[in-house]
């Protein structure tokens, strides 16, 4: 069965520094979300792509976060710099398209900035 | 704009009654609706939708729910809970066309006891 692909599963970092995240999507896959998930709350858009266009990032802290997916294929989130309240799990999902399409997560990222 | 609410942070149940999960939902015009499962330090898996048709939505590993446009709730149910259900539930809410973005609630706990 094909999956997300996300790396690293696990980050800590200290504040002020930077941290990279990368997702792959299913193959096919033209439209990509970025996903923060804090402790106790449901998931919240960062950023959805519609191949290598963003079409949403109304949530993504752009003073700190920027988002990339160059060949509308795989992603990158960079967070630059990383404060205490970065640390969350980052999820990477995918729809063949967007609409009532299912998104496929992958298994995330967990951020811990200390 | 489009929300979703869970109102209860964890619902206990015995294994082998029925379970109820409960989602209410606001949002300009028909709402896909969407239920997702996510186990520990894991990614949210698809459980079921509901876009249009039947109000009763059979999805997977036995879980169905039932939209009520009346009472705008979309309730997740099991007529026999497993001690394997025991994960944490979240409701999504999408509004129809374009790129709108799929809102989650907050997520609610199931334990299923022996």
């Amino acid at each position: 069965e094909a999956e997300v692909a996300q790396s690293p599963r696990y980050k800590i970092t200290e504040k002020s520094q930077a941290v990279a995240f990368w997702c792959d999507p299913i193959s096919g896959h033209a439209t990509l979300y970025w996903y923060r998930q804090i402790l106790g709350q449901g998931p919240e858009l960062l950023v959805q792509f519609q191949d290598e266009s963003v079409v949403d990032d109304s949530q993504l802290p752009k003073d700190r976060f920027s988002a990339e997916r160059l060949k509308g294929v795989d992603s990158t989130l960079k967070i630059q710099p990383a404060e205490l309240g970065d640390s969350a799990m980052y999820l990477c999902a995918s729809s063949d398209k967007a609409g009532a399409n299912v998104l496929t997560f992958g298994a995330g990222s967990r951020l811990t900035v200390l | 704009a489009q929300s979703v609410a869970q109102p209860e942070d964890q619902v206990n149940v015995a294994e082998g009654n029925p379970l109820t999960v409960k989602c209410t939902y606001s949002v300009s015009g028909n709402p896909y609706l969407f239920w997702y499962v996510q186990y520990p330090n894991r990614g949210l898996q698809f459980l079921l939708k509901y876009i249009t048709g039947d109000n009763l939505v059979k999805g997977s590993y036995g879980f169905e729910a039932e939209f009520n446009k009346s009472q705008t709730s979309f309730h997740l149910k099991k007529p026999s809970a497993l001690v394997s259900d025991s994960a944490l539930y979240f409701c999504a809410v999408r509004e129809p066309g374009g790129y709108n973005k799929l809102i989650f609630g907050a997520g609610t706990r199931l334990a299923v006891h022996p």
